[in-house]
């Protein structure tokens, strides 16, 4: 199974501060379609996660645009340019190149 | 617009089965696959496989192939997992998500207690 490695597990932002989150792959996610499967979802607490971004970097309808996802092959980045209190939970990243279907570990956001 | 809709909290024995639902509206039920994911209390997601909405077979993940089942209501645009024999690693939330992940459902927590 592709493993997918995000880090940090942990992050504690400032209202205002970008911030970036790391996900690497096991193996290459560049699919032979041509297309890379890698998303990112935010989950809020209590809530069920919310897709971000697609294909790597495609923002989902609605996402708000200081959301960004950069990256190829095995190396995936999410930036968020200017965080907002509501950015706050956990985040993670998914890929459906290779099945089964795997997601990150995760990444916790939290506001100071 | 676009929701899945699942059925509410269950509380179940070991030993028991429970069936829980996921209703699609606002596209075609049979364009798009169904995947479910559980998500033990405080961990992360595992996907536990899919069901081609089209042909109605299932595909499950390794860990997820003995005693879980995926079947579908097409008439009703609803796509169910039933999980038998239920013991205490079953408690989870359980999430229907539509296709490549872009619409979840809200979760339906299941809780095995004796």
């Amino acid at each position: 199974d592709v493993v997918l490695t995000q880090t940090p597990p942990t992050l504690l932002a400032t209202i205002g501060q970008s911030v970036s989150i790391s996900c690497r792959s096991s193996q290459s996610l560049l699919h032979s379609n041509g297309n890379t499967y890698l998303n990112w979802l935010l989950q809020r607490t209590g809530q069920s996660p919310q897709p971000l971004i697609y294909l790597v970097s495609k923002l989902e309808s609605g996402v708000p645009n200081r959301f960004s996802g950069s990256g190829s092959g095995t190396d995936f980045t999410l930036k968020i340019s200017g965080v907002e209190a509501e950015d706050l939970g956990v985040y993670y990243c998914m890929q459906f190149t290779h099945y089964p279907l795997t997601f990150g570990s995760g990444t916790k956001l939290e506001i100071k | 617009q676009i929701q899945l809709v699942q059925s509410g909290p269950e509380l179940k024995k070991p030993g028991e089965s429970v069936k829980i639902s996921c209703k699609a509206s606002g596209y075609t039920f049979t364009d798009y696959a169904m995947n479910w994911v559980k998500q033990a209390p405080g961990n992360g997601l595992k996907w536990m496989g899919w069901i081609n909405t089209q042909t109605g077979k299932p595909t499950y993940a390794d860990d997820f192939k003995q005693r879980f089942v995926f079947s579908l209501e097409t008439s009703a645009s609803t796509a169910y997992l039933q999980i038998n024999n239920l013991n205490i690693e079953d408690t989870a939330t359980y999430f229907c998500t539509r296709g490549t992940g872009d619409y979840w459902g809200q979760g339906v927590m299941v809780t095995v207690s004796s």
